[in-house]
């Protein structure tokens, strides 16, 4: 089974500044995938950014990048200049590629607010 | 298109007492699934489906029955509620059920439920 950790659960961060959010998974896959989702208090659960495990290069969506290192099992999630609508909960997620129910793992999330 | 659809937004529940969970998608996607959403915790996954007439259990299925008669409509049934369930439902929803990493899993902005 997999197990996605987010040691965050709460984190601040002033306006238009960067702020990074942690996450390590454990798993015996060497195929997968791994996300990250935005919470708004809308309670909408939003896909910001995902990643390939068998790519090494880091995704990024604008101001939204990820640092994946597959060997320490760890996706953090930096947002860049960091806007007052990312006030939001963060969950990490991971699924496996062997299509057995397109199923998530989340993590417990990071409750992250922006300040002005 | 309206996306993933749940009803209601909000429900209160006696112990025992029964009620389904509605969730529709007008994307002729294959793949439904239903995750509830605790304190603290992230998404887990009660029962999914990858077509119609096909469902199985996910990380957590006890206490609940799904169906899956048409493409469009995947409803949550609580046979008889306990205060344990009090959680926030999400429904989601894929294109396929064979998931490819282009493919985004839809959420629905989820039902609070309360057993009392």
């Amino acid at each position: 089974a997999q197990t996605v950790t987010q040691s965050q659960p709460e984190m601040s961060v002033q306006e238009a500044e960067t702020v990074t959010l942690s996450c390590t998974y454990d798993t015996s896959e060497s195929n997968y995938y791994l996300f990250w989702y935005k919470q708004p208090p809308s309670r909408q659960m939003i896909l910001v950014i995902r990643q390939e495990a068998y790519k090494q290069q880091n995704a990024t969506e604008n101001r939204f990048s990820v640092n994946f290192q597959k060997a320490a099992k760890s996706f953090s999630l930096k947002i860049s200049d960091s806007q007052l609508g990312d006030t939001a909960m963060y969950f990490c997620a991971f699924m496996k590629q062997d299509n057995a129910g397109n199923m998530l793992t989340f993590g417990g999330g990071t409750r992250l607010m922006v300040k002005p | 298109n309206a996306g993933v659809t749940q009803t209601p937004k909000f429900q209160v529940l006696k112990t025992g007492q029964s009620m389904t969970l509605q969730c529709a998608q007008d994307m002729n996607h294959e793949y439904m699934s239903w995750y509830r959403q605790d304190p603290g915790m992230g998404l887990r996954l009660i029962h999914y489906s990858v077509g119609a007439g096909i469902t199985d259990q996910g990380e957590v299925p006890n206490g609940y029955n799904v169906s899956r008669s048409t493409t469009e409509d995947f409803p949550l049934r609580l046979l008889s509620a306990a205060p344990s369930q009090t959680s926030v439902y999400f429904c989601a929803s894929s294109y396929s059920s064979v998931w490819r990493f282009t493919d985004t899993q839809y959420f629905g902005p989820g039902t609070r439920l309360t057993v009392l």
